[in-house]
């Protein structure tokens, strides 16, 4: 069962460009969305979080735009530079059981050509 | 910086071993996880534990369990390894819930 839908699953982007990555999720219950960045040979790494009370949170070059009544989110990735080729996971999170559980998109691997 | 040791990068097992996946998180975290990565599927949650000798089920636990003796020591145990886990292995640990630090993950073959 796939509570959070990632899409594409892979993504080609001319260096300059703008990356877009979109996510939904079914369970209303999810109060707070992270995006990992994942590097060949290295374990996720946080890179940007929204709360659901926010349509928009803006790191640097990086964006996320919530859509609450949608229930989807998206990560906009501004002037893409090849460093940013990576696999990136939405993610959704809630309090259940004993425990803050990460519940993860499927991933998107973003290639961005010099 | 919090770290997440795995002890192994990469793994060759036969089918029907015993399999012990070892981490370590080196800053008092709560909460350790045991996720799975399989391409197209993305990370899924095997077992997770919220204290010391505590641990509940994630997603797929199935052919797997967990120990947590110690705080900082949280081991994925596979009690007859079959060739369908095959995949990568990820620890994670937090603290206050939000945070999640991953370790760099443990590639595991089957054969």
């Amino acid at each position: 069962q796939q509570q959070v839908k990632q899409s594409p699953q892979s993504l080609i982007v001319q260096k300059g460009g703008i990356s877009i990555i979109n996510c939904a999720y079914e369970n209303t219950a999810f109060d707070y969305f992270p995006w990992y960045q994942q590097f060949p040979g290295k374990g996720p790494a946080l890179l940007i979080a929204i709360r659901p009370d926010v349509s928009e949170k803006k790191e640097g070059r990086f964006t996320i735009s919530f859509n609450k009544s949608a229930k989807q989110f998206s990560l906009h990735i501004m002037d893409s530079q090849p460093g940013d080729s990576a696999t990136y996971f939405c993610a959704a999170t809630l309090f259940s059981g004993s425990a803050r559980q990460l519940t993860f998109g499927s991933g998107t691997q973003l290639t961005v050509l010099p | 910086d919090v770290k997440v040791t795995q002890s192994s990068r990469y793994l060759v097992k036969r089918t029907g071993e015993k399999v012990f996946l070892e981490c370590v998180q080196d800053m008092d975290h709560e909460n350790m996880f045991w996720y799975r990565q399989d391409p197209g599927l993305g990370l899924r949650l095997i077992y997770f534990s919220y204290d010391v000798k505590m641990k509940e089920k994630g997603d797929i636990p199935e052919g797997y369990s967990v120990s947590r003796e110690k705080k900082e020591r949280f081991s994925l145990i596979l009690e007859s390894a079959s060739t369908n886990q095959t995949s990568m292995y990820l620890c994670a640990s937090s603290f206050v819930d939000y945070g999640y630090t991953f370790g760099s993950g443990t590639r595991l073959t089957v054969v």
